[in-house]
């Protein structure tokens, strides 16, 4: 049973581009959330997708956006890259139903802006 | 504004002895806490959670404690193993349900000498 994967594990990008990152959650999970990991910070919330819809959102710009797709799998996408964007961008799943809120996580997608 | 605190940045043990992690918060929502452990180059894994309806929670060498009053939980790991080296973050949930975020604190090097 694979569990949560995404991809790519690294990319680098220059100020002002856009990027997208793709994950697929774990088997059976219907709930997909983002997060933002800067160097020596926790994860931060950037949003939720659930039945292709956002549910929740954290505090970051407009420039960060999402899409959930028919078989739960999940994009994040970001436009005008700035330098601090540049962090592990992970992605966690879950089912809606489930009464303990654990997420799993993926690997992570390491973000480099220059 | 911080709502889950580690305060202690690293913590380094002997193998076979105690460790001990802490946590504070400052949201009177949060129902529901997590530890997860993070190794360099993978994503979080979930350790061990409780619910504010509890104040322990033991699975095998890990045991969280739970002080509502204080707004404090502990992690605690007998004994520590070398395995047990990793960066642990203490996460916190406003529902018991999946579909709501985590709030994560800073991290906790861990560092089990052999």
């Amino acid at each position: 049973d694979a569990g949560v994967t995404q991809s790519p594990t690294h990319l680098i990008k220059t100020r002002g581009q856009q990027v997208t990152l793709r994950c697929s959650p774990k088997s059976g999970h219907d709930t997909v959330s983002w997060y933002q990991q800067a160097l020596g910070q926790g994860p931060q919330f950037i949003f939720q997708y659930y039945e292709e819809e956002e549910r929740q959102r954290g505090n970051f710009p407009d420039r960060f956006s999402g899409h959930q797709f028919p078989n739960y799998s999940s994009e994040l996408n970001v436009n005008a890259l700035l330098l601090g964007d540049s962090a592990l961008y992970l992605c966690a799943s879950s089912f809606t139903w489930d009464s303990s809120p654990e997420a799993f996580f993926g690997q992570g997608t390491r973000l480099t802006v220059v | 504004d911080q709502q889950v605190k580690q305060n202690s940045p690293s913590l380094s043990v002997q193998e076979g002895r105690i460790s001990i992690l802490n946590c504070d918060y400052t949201n009177s929502m949060f129902d529901y806490f997590l530890w997860y452990k993070k190794y360099p180059a993978e994503g979080p894994t979930f350790l061990i959670s409780i619910s504010s309806i509890k104040d322990k929670n033991e699975d095998g060498r890990f045991t969280v404690f739970l002080n509502k009053s204080a707004k404090h939980l502990s992690l605690h790991i007998v004994p520590s193993q070398p395995g047990d080296s990793a960066v642990y973050f203490c996460a916190a949930s406003a529902s018991g349900g999946s579909n709501y975020k985590l709030t994560f604190g800073k991290g906790t090097l861990l560092t089990v000498n052999p």
